[in-house]
Parts: C-alpha cells; sequence; structure tokens
C-alpha cells in the first residue's frame, strides 16, 4: 500500500521566514495530494491541495509543489507569521471512482517565533 | 451550514468494554470516512462508508466496525477495548465519496483505562 514520509518533524523559523515541509510517497498511481494544517486542540483543516497534472499551486503565502518523477511533494510558506503555528500533515491519495482513502505523512510541528 | 459533527467529544472506557460513536456529516454528503490519530502513529484510515456501503477498509482488526445510516450519518464501534486504543478519532464527509476537500469533524476524544 501507499507508504509517506514527512520531514522535517519539527520546525522552528522566525517570524517572516519561509518554512519548507517535504513529503514522499510510495504509490506512483496516487494522484491526489492535500495538506493540512491542525492547531492543537482542534480539527485538521484542509489548507492546499494539488492533483498530479499540475507542478504547483498557489494561495496567497501557501504554495506546494509537486515532482512526480521523484515522487515528492511540498508545502512552502512565505513570509510566516505567529498563527501559522500548528501541525501540519501532508497526505497522498489514488483517486479512483470506487472507496478512497488518505494516507497521512506523520507531521510537522511547526513553531514560528517573534 | 452545519459542519461535521461527532458526538460524544470526550469517551473514558474501561477495557473490555465497548464503543460506539458517532459522526453526522454536512447536509447532502453522502460519504463519510474514519480515520484515528495517535501520537505515536499519525492519522490512520478506519473505513469510508458511501451511501450505507462499506467500499473500504483499513488495516484494523475486526473488533472495529462501523455502519451509515439512509440518512448519511455514520457510527462506529470498537468491541472490547485495548489500552492502544486510546485516541483521537476523526470522521471526514465529502460530497460524492472523493477526498478533494475533506472537511474534518472535531472528533471523540477516546481514553481506555
Amino acid at each position: 500500500g501507499e507508504n509517506v514520509e514527512q520531514h522535517p518533524s519539527t520546525l522552528s523559523v522566525q517570524e517572516g521566514d519561509s518554512a519548507v515541509i517535504k513529503c514522499t510517497y510510495s504509490d506512483s498511481a496516487s494522484n491526489y495530494f492535500p495538506w493540512y494544517k491542525q492547531e492543537l486542540g482542534k480539527r485538521p483543516q484542509l489548507i492546499i491541495d494539488i492533483r498530479s497534472n499540475v507542478g504547483e499551486k498557489k494561495d496567497q503565502r501557501i504554495a506546494v509543489t509537486l515532482n512526480k518523477t521523484a515522487k515528492h511533494f511540498s508545502l512552502h510558506i512565505t513570509e510566516t507569521q505567529p498563527e501559522d503555528s500548528a501541525v501540519y500533515f501532508c497526505a497522498a491519495s489514488k483517486v479512483t471512482g470506487g472507496g478512497n482513502k488518505l494516507t497521512f505523512g506523520t507531521g510537522t510541528q511547526l513553531k514560528v517565533e517573534l | 451550514k452545519a459542519g461535521v459533527t461527532q458526538t460524544p467529544r470526550y469517551l473514558i472506557k474501561t477495557r473490555g468494554q465497548q464503543v460506539t460513536l458517532s459522526c453526522s456529516p454536512i447536509s447532502g454528503h453522502r460519504s463519510v470516512s474514519w480515520y484515528q490519530q495517535t501520537p505515536g502513529q499519525g492519522l490512520q484510515f478506519l473505513f469510508e462508508y458511501f451511501s450505507e456501503t462499506q467500499r473500504n477498509k483499513g488495516n484494523f482488526p475486526g473488533r472495529f466496525s462501523g455502519r451509515q445510516f439512509s440518512n448519511s450519518r455514520s457510527e462506529m464501534n470498537v468491541s472490547t477495548l485495548e489500552l492502544g486504543d486510546s485516541a483521537l478519532y476523526l470522521c471526514a464527509s465529502s460530497l460524492d465519496g472523493q477526498p478533494y476537500g475533506y472537511t474534518f469533524g472535531s472528533g471523540t476524544r477516546l481514553t481506555v483505562v
């Protein structure tokens, strides 16, 4: 089955710096790659996603890049702010017409310091 | 519109007991998926239901089961609880079973003592 590895497990940056979180996946048939943000005690919330027919996607300060050949994708957060502090999860899915599931990475604790 | 509602929010059970958790998806959504979140294992897929049918199941023992009702509400049941079942159980709903834009509930925090 699919396996997703995520690095680093913790990341500390200064406010205003950029943060990059990387994930690799094992199943070359995976075609959907979302990123979730989970603040302490709250539900995971989708912040950005990318499908396999696209190499990069941006939404304001957040961007995701996908390299299908190398089977890895990355989350880039620019101009980090204290409210960006949270745990970020990457996930991968082989979306079919039948049952679908997300395979998650183990999470990155991002801390943005003032 | 209302989001995904999970009840109860917190639960404490004793080893050997059984427990039932509930998830009400967003109105109009026909698919509910369940995930177990633990500090050591992260988010692990349990099962997915669509129109009352289980379409996909993760690698969990048979003690974990679920069902979906005609109104799309879903329940999951864990029998013969073990200490290792302590976790946050999250459900996610989607319109048509596709994982695009999953919306998660706030989860049920289960503690087994």
